[in-house]
């Protein structure tokens, strides 16, 4: 596609149940990321995938926290368990690999109450 | 040592002033250095890059300063304009190990018409 595109755009889910957030990257882009960002806050990195290497899974916060890319493509992001401070928008980016600029999808918001 | 610290937090400049935003980082291993650009309820949008291998880099109304021996580096914004009013982050990326971005905790910029 054109863009990184990610869905939902928003999610309200109740505190204690799962959520998978979904990113679809940039054709042809081989390194995917996804990043979290609380109110007002910067960008926290989770994971990292590139091509068919092993995921660098060093930024996920808990074990509630997953994360898998099928097909060198489409990433699903799952938090089981959800908590109240789970509660940000889940940014995924793609990028051509090593040296190049990410492209941001627009992000999930999501609303743990 | 991952850290890339940001400054100011937020920042009000007339039209037509300049915008002065400041990062610092530890890690000497980082070489490449990219500026994102965020609005409201959308991704960050890379903006300009710099690796530490030149001193200044211009693109339309945006510079990058780059001071190596200091670890610091810099956006200007000349001749700021409404438009320009955005979050904006500084970010250091390892090409050849870890290949995540580490971004500063950004800076709100507001330009007044």
């Amino acid at each position: 596609g054109a863009g990184v595109s990610q869905s939902p755009s928003n999610k309200v889910t109740e505190k204690g149940k799962d959520v998978e957030l979904r990113c679809d990257p940039i054709s042809g882009h081989t390194a995917l990321y996804w990043y979290r960002q609380s109110l007002g806050q910067g960008l926290e990195f989770l994971i990292y995938f590139q091509g068919n290497s092993a995921p660098d899974k060093s930024g996920l916060p808990s074990d509630r926290f997953s994360a898998e890319r099928t097909g060198g493509s489409v990433s699903t992001l799952t938090i089981q368990r959800t908590q109240q401070e789970d509660s940000a928008v889940y940014l995924c980016a793609s990028s051509l690999g090593q040296g190049k600029g990410y492209t941001f999808g627009s992000g999930t918001r999501l609303t743990v109450v | 040592q991952q850290q890339v610290k940001q400054s100011p937090q937020s920042l009000i400049v007339q039209k037509g002033g300049i915008s002065i935003i400041n990062c610092a980082y530890e890690n000497t291993a980082f070489d490449y250095f990219p500026w994102y650009q965020q609005f409201p309820g959308k991704g960050p949008a890379l903006l300009i890059a710099i690796r530490p291998d030149v001193s200044e880099k211009k693109e339309g109304r945006f510079t990058i300063s780059f001071n190596k021996s200091a670890k610091q580096f810099s956006l200007h914004i000349m001749d700021s304009q409404p438009g320009d009013s955005a979050t904006y982050f500084c970010a250091a990326y390892h090409l050849t190990g870890g290949f995540k971005t580490i971004f500063g905790a950004g800076t709100r910029l507001f330009v007044k018409a």
